[in-house]
């Protein structure tokens, strides 16, 4: 069966530092992967998604980046954090990009003081 | 404009009554329509999904409708427990485009 790992599942961190969050698939091959992230009270924005290795694409401009170095990893990172960036951060598979379900990682809570 | 609206933005009902969950979305052209369930601090959690040509779809005590005419879709919750209480977040995606529109949810709270 698939799985999906997020980590860490908490994070603080100071304003201008840098980021780094993980997501890694198990049991699929080529999927689809996705960066999401929820802000309290609001619903999810899709930041950047992959269709294969070395493939990203950015929905909206920001402070973030993104990165597929090998299938099944999907790497979230940001030279210097803003406050803004505090929210809920997701990652997501599927295995086509619209057809099939998306399945949600447990998430990463990232708190910028 | 694709948007995704849901009502109520919040809900609290006891335990063991029923509810329903509204969802009126602009996606189009439509494709599927997914309700998830998320509880705090959680990845959402998929609980039906609907193409087209689907106008009702059950999951254990959750069932989901969907007119696709009137671009309204509902979620009920039958004998609701106290482990319904969550996020519920109806999201819908287009043929044409390789995202989902989230709406931004509605906040059951069961109490006992």
């Amino acid at each position: 069966s698939q799985t999906i790992h997020q980590w860490p599942a908490t994070l603080v961190q100071p304003v201008g530092s840098p980021l780094s969050l993980e997501c890694t698939v198990e049991g699929t091959s080529n999927p689809n992967l996705y960066w999401y992230r929820q802000a309290a009270g609001r619903g999810l924005q899709l930041l950047f998604y992959s269709v294969g290795i070395g493939q990203i694409s950015s929905e909206v401009p920001q402070n973030l980046s993104a990165s597929r170095p090998q299938d099944r990893q999907f790497i979230l990172s940001s030279k210097k954090l803003l406050l803004s960036d505090s929210g809920f951060y997701l990652c997501a598979w599927s295995l086509t990009v619209n057809g099939y379900e998306q399945y949600f990682g447990p998430g990463t809570r990232l708190t910028v003081t | 404009k694709n948007q995704v609206e849901q009502s109520p933005q919040s809900l609290i009902i006891l335990e063991g009554k029923n509810c329903t969950l509204q969802c009126n979305y602009t996606v189009s052209p439509f494709s599927n329509l997914r309700w998830y369930k998320q509880d705090t601090g959680r990845g959402p959690v998929s609980l039906t999904i609907m193409t087209f040509s689907e106008n009702t779809k059950s999951n254990g005590r959750y069932t989901a409708t969907l007119d696709a005419d009137t671009k309204q879709s509902s979620l009920h919750i039958t004998a609701s427990q106290l482990s319904d209480s969550a996020s519920y977040i109806c999201v819908v995606s287009a043929i044409s485009f390789q995202k989902l529109v989230f709406g931004t949810g509605t906040r059951l709270l069961v109490s006992p």
